[in-house]
């Protein structure tokens, strides 16, 4: 079956602008993860959906935003972009919503954003 | 405040040999630890996971060590292979926080042939 599909792959912006990142996870996986990976910070959780509805937040400002669809489809948005917001943005899927230690997320191959 | 922390930034090891990788985590609040792993230009790819009432998970080549009084997991990989050359991040996941993981920061491993 296909895997998490992250679109698109790569984009460059400007400072200021905004940028929408999408992610398809896998077909029956109903929760969404959002990571930001960075030389500096690794892998940060910025937020999960689950049923369209965000279950969990990590530490990022409010330019950090996303959103979850009927079909479980997700998309992620940053406003006002800063240099520090170039990174590797990572979206996970899982088949469980609620907490299950076995629950395995499983990766997309990233969409790799670079601010200038 | 890095809750989970991998202190070794790379590792290098030949063919045949044993790999060894490292991570501690601070929160005692972890019950779930996860290792993945990463090529390039690729997402992290799941790789073994232990439940905190366990101490040892095996899976073929891959074996995790939970030390819980320690708050110290590794992840041992015999015999090393120069496919296995990646970065290797550790997780931890606890009850009430749905599927979020905590990273560590990742250990570069290059096995060499």
């Amino acid at each position: 079956k296909a895997g998490v599909t992250q679109t698109p792959r790569y984009l460059i912006k400007t400072r200021g602008q905004q940028v929408t990142l999408s992610c398809s996870p896998i077909s029956g996986h109903r929760s969404v993860s959002w990571y930001q990976q960075t030389p500096g910070q690794g892998l940060q959780f910025l937020f999960e959906y689950f049923s369209e509805t965000q279950r969990n937040k990590g530490n990022f400002p409010g330019r950090f935003s996303g959103r979850q669809f009927s079909n479980s489809r997700s998309e992620m948005n940053v406003s006002t972009l800063e240099l520090g917001d170039s990174a590797l943005y990572l979206c996970a899927s899982s088949l469980l919503g609620q907490y299950s230690g076995a629950n395995v997320l499983t990766f997309g191959a990233g969409s790799r954003l670079t601010v200038l | 405040d890095q809750q989970v922390k991998q202190n070794s930034p790379s590792l290098s090891v030949q063919e045949g040999r044993i790999s060894i990788l490292n991570c501690d985590y601070t929160n005692s609040m972890f019950d779930y630890f996860l290792w993945y792993k990463k090529y390039p230009a690729e997402g992290p790819t799941f790789l073994i996971s232990i439940s905190s009432i366990k101490d040892k998970n095996e899976d073929g080549r891959f074996t995790v060590f939970l030390n819980k009084s320690a708050k110290h997991l590794s992840l041992h990989i015999v015999p090393s292979q120069p496919g296995d050359s990646a970065v290797y991040f550790c997780a931890a996941k606890m009850y009430n926080a749905g599927n979020m993981l905590t990273f560590g920061g990742g250990t570069r491993l290059m096995v060499k042939p």
